[in-house]
């Protein structure tokens, strides 16, 4: 069956502009995850989403970062005003319930110039 | 705070070369605890969960196991197709959202 799928795959911007990072979680699915992995580093959290409920944004680094999961399906990441810290790659898991394995995706590589 | 290290952080096996990873974690109780293999420019991909002090789990060459403070992916007779960093992660049930927390990963050669 499909697994998780992200996009793009890869992006290069500038400092500065804003991006959106798109998540695709595995059909019904009901938890979803954001992830950022930077070289050399463990998995940082940064957004948790739990069916209808409020999403758990305690990870999140700073306001510039946002996110949102449509219908409960579908999530978007949004960086805005990026900085060149911002450049690592971006996960997505999304799981069958919370304490059950996390299936990710291939991630979003985001390098900022 | 909580916390998952992971030893050793490189380790290079002659292929046949059976060897151990280790996943100590200070998390306060623990809801799971989960092991990941991750290839370059993939994301990781899940291999075990494990739940209570005692439990086993394998799969081909690779074997975790779980003691109340750590636990160990054993690998037999390792082969080349075997290279990957090897990522753990606990699950504590005291954080709001059952966050994970992930070690930072042993990276694993093995050479033919």
């Amino acid at each position: 069956g499909a697994g998780v799928s992200q996009s793009p795959s890869n992006k290069v911007t500038e400092k500065g502009k804003d991006v959106e990072l798109r998540c695709d979680p595995i059909s019904g699915h009901t938890a979803l995850y954001w992830y950022r992995q930077s070289l050399g580093q463990g998995l940082e959290f940064l957004i948790y989403f739990q069916g209808n409920s409020a999403p758990d944004k305690s990870g999140l680094p700073s306001d510039r970062f946002s996110a949102e999961r449509t219908g409960g399906s579908v999530s978007t990441l949004t960086i805005q005003r990026t900085q060149q810290e911002d450049s690592a790659v971006y996960l997505c898991a999304s799981s069958l319930g919370t304490n059950q394995p996390q299936h990710f995706g291939d991630g979003t590589r985001l390098s900022i110039l | 705070e909580d916390q998952v290290t992971q030893s050793p952080e490189a380790l290079r096996l002659q292929e046949g070369e059976s060897s151990s990873l280790n996943c100590s974690y200070t998390v306060s109780g623990l809801r799971g605890l989960f092991w990941y293999r991750q290839d370059p420019g993939k994301g990781p991909e899940f291999l075990f969960t494990l739940y209570s002090a005692g439990e086993e789990k394998e799969k081909e060459r690779l074997k975790a196991t779980l003691t109340k403070k750590e636990s160990f992916l054993h690998i037999t007779a390792p082969k080349p197709e075997d290279s990957a960093t090897y990522l753990c992660a606990v699950q504590s049930p005291y954080t709001a959202s059952n966050q994970f927390y992930f070690g930072t990963g042993t990276s694993l050669t093995v050479i033919p």
